[in-house]
């Protein structure tokens, strides 16, 4: 199936652990990002690669790092996890950014992040 | 910047029309989305406005006012499955690239 997918879904952790979210997409698309949303379904955008390039860094503390080891995978490792980092985290993909057009966001299914 | 609003929480009978405002404040604005996401999933796309006027796609339309730095999404004959919340997106520059930037979403309920 052509998609955005993400690994794990549900992911339950002990504040200060280390720990990371996988995205794939099979759809060709240059551009990923990571999306965050909290309690309130606020979804925040965190960090957009094209290309493997990283292109939007939002206010997003150091212990989020994003690495894209090529156009269809953006992962995200989470060091020093606090209760506040609790939320839905949602990995999605368009075709190229600059690309004139509706260059839809196609969205991963989510990861679930509890942290106790 | 950008600054997004739309009301947090709407309900609405099964049958009837419901419009959905978003009222947005940014610079480089460059495209309007609609999505939809039901409680539990990922949201999905229903709609794109770049250009002032009304985009009709079945019982969904939404429409774009850039001077007025509004849109909204209408909604017709209801039905419950359309129970879900309503993101409108706007698309604009950020430091050479585009950003596509969320609102907090309108809370659609639909009632029998």
């Amino acid at each position: 199936d052509t998609a955005v997918s993400q690994t794990p879904k549900y992911l339950v952790t002990q504040m200060g652990n280390d720990k990371s979210i996988k995205c794939e997409q099979n759809l060709g698309h240059d551009t990923m990002y990571w999306y965050k949303q909290d309690s309130k379904k606020f979804l925040k955008i965190m960090f957009s690669y094209n290309n493997k390039e990283l292109i939007i860094n939002e206010t997003v503390p150091n212990r989020f790092s994003p690495k894209s080891p090529d156009k269809a995978h953006l992962n995200l490792h989470i060091n020093s996890l606090e209760l506040g980092d609790s939320a839905v985290y949602f990995c999605a993909s368009s075709p190229k950014i600059d690309r004139p057009g509706a260059n839809v966001l196609t969205f991963g299914a989510g990861s679930r992040l509890t942290v106790l | 910047g950008q600054n997004i609003d739309q009301p947090t929480e709407m309900t609405a009978t099964e049958g009837a029309i419901v419009q959905i405002n978003c009222t947005y404040q940014t610079s480089g604005f460059n495209g309007l989305f609609w999505y939809q996401q039901h409680a539990g999933e990922a949201p999905t796309f229903l709609s794109y406005n770049v250009l002032d006027g009304l985009e009709e796609k079945g019982r969904f339309s939404s429409f774009l006012s850039r001077s007025k730095g509004y849109s909204y999404l209408l909604l017709k004959e209801l039905q419950m499955k359309d129970s879900a919340s309503y993101l409108c997106a706007v698309r604009d520059r950020s430091g050479g690239y585009q950003k596509v930037t969320f609102g907090t979403g309108t809370k659609l309920q639909v009632i029998p």
